[in-house]
């Protein structure tokens, strides 16, 4: 176990649908990262929050918003799905100036 | 912004023998760059990582090279066995001192240890 939960693990929908994946940054850490993670691709940044306020912005598309909370959970938002979105999305968290530590992912499958 | 380059993009070996994968970024204000391993199924795990002011780093098996100048940096790993098959991940970033940029990746390494 990293400390980095992410919930749910596996999420099936239809296109169309918006769906929330949410995670919880290990104890201390300020920064949440997302990446995404499609078929046999590397790993795509997203977005980046630092203490609730967004730092950096990746790949990101339109239809995808997140937010970091008060608590520092983080929210990732997925709307209007279409099969591409179809993905592992990582959430990942630092303390600051250390290493990014990943969780296990959310599995996102778009019908 | 950043953009880092990966290769190859598959390596087969031996066990026993040596595994290179070699990465170059693109912004000089880099100044953070780690490997990440990732297994089938499983999250991306950091196996060793380098600052810019440091030319080479060793960990038992595994040792990494920096040439600032070329924006270029290797991942060693000598003596492979069976379970160092895996996905491995060159990442750049720019460390501000208190609060990490985003690390940006590579497309990934798939090594593959045949016994």
């Amino acid at each position: 176990d990293s400390g980095v939960t992410q919930t749910p693990k596996h999420l099936i929908t239809a296109t169309g649908q918006r769906v929330t994946l949410r995670c919880s940054p290990r104890s201390g850490d300020l920064s949440v990262y997302w990446y995404q993670q499609s078929l046999d691709q590397g790993l795509q940044f997203l977005i980046q929050y630092y203490n609730g306020e967004e730092r950096a912005k990746g790949n990101i598309l339109e239809r995808f918003s997140a937010q970091q909370f008060p608590d520092l959970h983080s929210e990732l938002n997925l709307s209007s799905l279409e099969l591409g979105d179809s993905a592992l999305y990582f959430c990942a968290s630092s303390p600051g100036a250390n290493v990014l530590t990943f969780g296990a992912g959310s599995r996102l499958t778009v019908l | 912004g950043e953009n880092v380059e990966q290769h190859p993009s598959t390596l087969s070996v031996q066990e026993g023998d040596s595994a290179v994968i070699k990465c170059t970024y693109s912004d000089s204000a880099s100044n953070y760059f780690p490997w990440y391993k990732q297994e089938l199924g499983k999250r991306p795990q950091l196996i060793i990582d380098i600052r810019s002011n440091v030319g080479e780093k060793k960990d038992q098996r595994i040792a990494v090279t920096l040439n600032k100048t070329a924006k270029h940096f290797s991942l060693h790993i000598t003596e492979t066995q069976p379970e160092d098959s895996a996905v491995y991940f060159c990442a750049a970033s720019l460390d501000y001192g208190g609060s990490q940029g985003n690390l940006i990746f590579g497309k990934g390494t798939k090594l593959s240890v045949k016994p």
